[in-house]
């Protein structure tokens, strides 16, 4: 029984470099999220697809960041230009349905702990 | 923007305490959730509470979400080493752009001492 799977689950880069980080849903979710989490923090929200449009980007910090999910299954976030304020954990998660009565169950992955020098 | 204030940030307790963690925001939520995060792994949803002034039993742990569909409450009773973690509540609500996301507050971290 598959759940979420990220990888690589540890990236460190030098600044400047770009970075591109998976995310496999469980098979099936229609939905995907992507989460950036600070240490002891809550997740904080950064882009969403339902199969393979993007519902939603307004987390995404600035144009340095974008995602795809070209198939509606497999996704990538990239990174470009990576600046040391980018280093987080990277987390993604997936539900079965986008809308489902106001509440769904998000099942997320273990993260990419993305380290910029 | 919805956010969700949550408190206390820390809290260590010895075994067989009770405690309660609040989740508060200015913003009505269509619905609530409740994660326990362990280190180094993603967050586990432990309920959702959809109406207001609903209770929900989990064993030990006790889910209420207030009248007005603003504030949540976890309560633990006896608790125990097990119950060691990172508390997060998640607001469920249309973000505005015609798609659904989780606000997530910025955690309780419990302790449990044995």
């Amino acid at each position: 029984g598959a759940g979420v799977s990220q990888s690589p689950r540890y990236k460190v880069t030098k600044r400047g470099q770009d970075v591109a980080l998976r995310c496999d849903p469980i098979s099936g979710h229609v939905s995907l999220y992507w989460y950036r989490q600070a240490l002891g923090q809550g997740p904080e929200f950064l882009t969403y697809f339902n199969y393979e449009a993007q519902q939603d980007k307004s987390g995404l910090p600035n144009d340095r960041f974008s995602a795809e999910r070209p198939e509606g299954s497999i996704s990538t976030l990239t990174i470009q230009r990576t600046e040391q304020r980018d280093s987080a954990m990277y987390r993604c998660a997936s539900s079965l349905v986008g809308r489902l009565a106001g509440y769904n169950e998000q099942f997320f992955g273990p993260g990419t702990r993305l380290t910029v020098l | 923007t919805q956010l969700l204030e949550q408190s206390p940030q820390f809290l260590s307790i010895q075994e067989g305490e009770n405690l309660t963690v609040y989740c508060n925001s200015s913003s009505v939520f269509s619905s609530l959730q409740w994660y326990r995060q362990e280190p180094g792994e993603g967050p586990v949803l432990l309920v959702t509470v959809v109406t207001g002034g609903e209770v929900k039993k989990l064993k030990r742990l006790t889910f209420q979400f207030g009248d007005a569909r603003k504030d949540s409450s976890l309560h633990i009773t006896a608790a125990q080493p097990g119950d060691t973690g990172l508390y997060l509540c998640a607001g469920v609500g249309d973000s505005g752009a015609g798609s659904y996301q989780l606000t997530f507050g910025k955690g309780t971290k419990l302790s449990v001492i044995p």
